[in-house]
């Protein structure tokens, strides 16, 4: 069982926004920054948002990031077929003195 | 081109060690921080370890500490991960990744593999 939870699926239809949520507490989201990855089947994860909400270079800014108390939001705004991986969120945890990842997310683009 | 390319994994008999390599080019090695991070067959993400840039402060999940050990040689641009006492529950593949800020991981291999089986 993850640190971090995040809801196992969700689904949308092209076009649409939609927001995955990472819940945890105060020893880890609550006091560290966040971080959201994305995979693409059969790819190593690739970082879409860091220190919460920066995008690195390179990421289109439909992907956004945002952390209130102990929980962080991804969002991702006109959904391309592209979109259709799994997405991770991380951050440290002080009490663990370790990282932590979310169970992960699977997005399905309908 | 910034890379990371990971070597040493494979199949091990359950109580055995490997010692996993990545080497990195195309950025400055012993200016960022370092982590492995691996991923069990269907499963997900799990952060393993990291090490500072001069390789003198070290962390590790509780699954692995006290098994594993992470390293770095900065003249060698290469970080490592030596593997003792394995079990079948540390089979994944494992990535070497670079740390952007506050562990974001900005850059990451592509993996190798690690199978722990008799």
């Amino acid at each position: 069982q993850s640190v971090l939870t995040q809801p196992p699926s969700m689904s949308a239809a092209p076009g649409q926004t939609v927001t995955i949520s990472c819940s945890g507490g105060s020893s880890n989201i609550g006091n560290n920054y966040v971080s959201w990855y994305q995979q693409l089947p059969g790819t190593a994860p690739k970082l879409l948002i860091y220190d919460n909400n920066q995008r690195p270079s390179g990421i289109p800014d439909r992907f956004s990031g945002s952390k209130s108390g102990t929980s962080a939001t991804l969002g991702i705004t006109g959904l391309q077929p592209g979109d259709e991986a799994d997405y991770y969120c991380g951050t440290w945890d002080s009490r663990l003195s370790a990282g932590v990842f979310g169970g992960g997310t699977k997005l399905t683009v309908l | 081109e910034v890379q990371l390319v990971e070597s040493g994994g494979g199949l091990v008999q359950p109580g055995g060690s490997l010692r996993l390599s990545c080497a990195v080019s195309g950025f400055t090695f012993s200016g960022h921080w370092m982590y492995w991070v691996r991923q069990a067959p269907g499963k997900g993400l799990m952060w393993v370890s990291r090490i500072n840039k001069d390789g003198r402060s070290t962390n590790y999940a509780d699954s692995v500490k006290g098994r594993f050990t992470i390293s770095r040689d900065n003249a060698k641009n290469t970080l490592y991960l030596q593997m003792n006492s394995l079990r079948d529950e540390d089979t994944a593949v494992y990535h070497c990744t670079r740390d952007l800020h506050n562990g974001g991981m900005d850059v990451w291999g592509q993996g190798t593999t690690v199978t722990v089986s008799s």
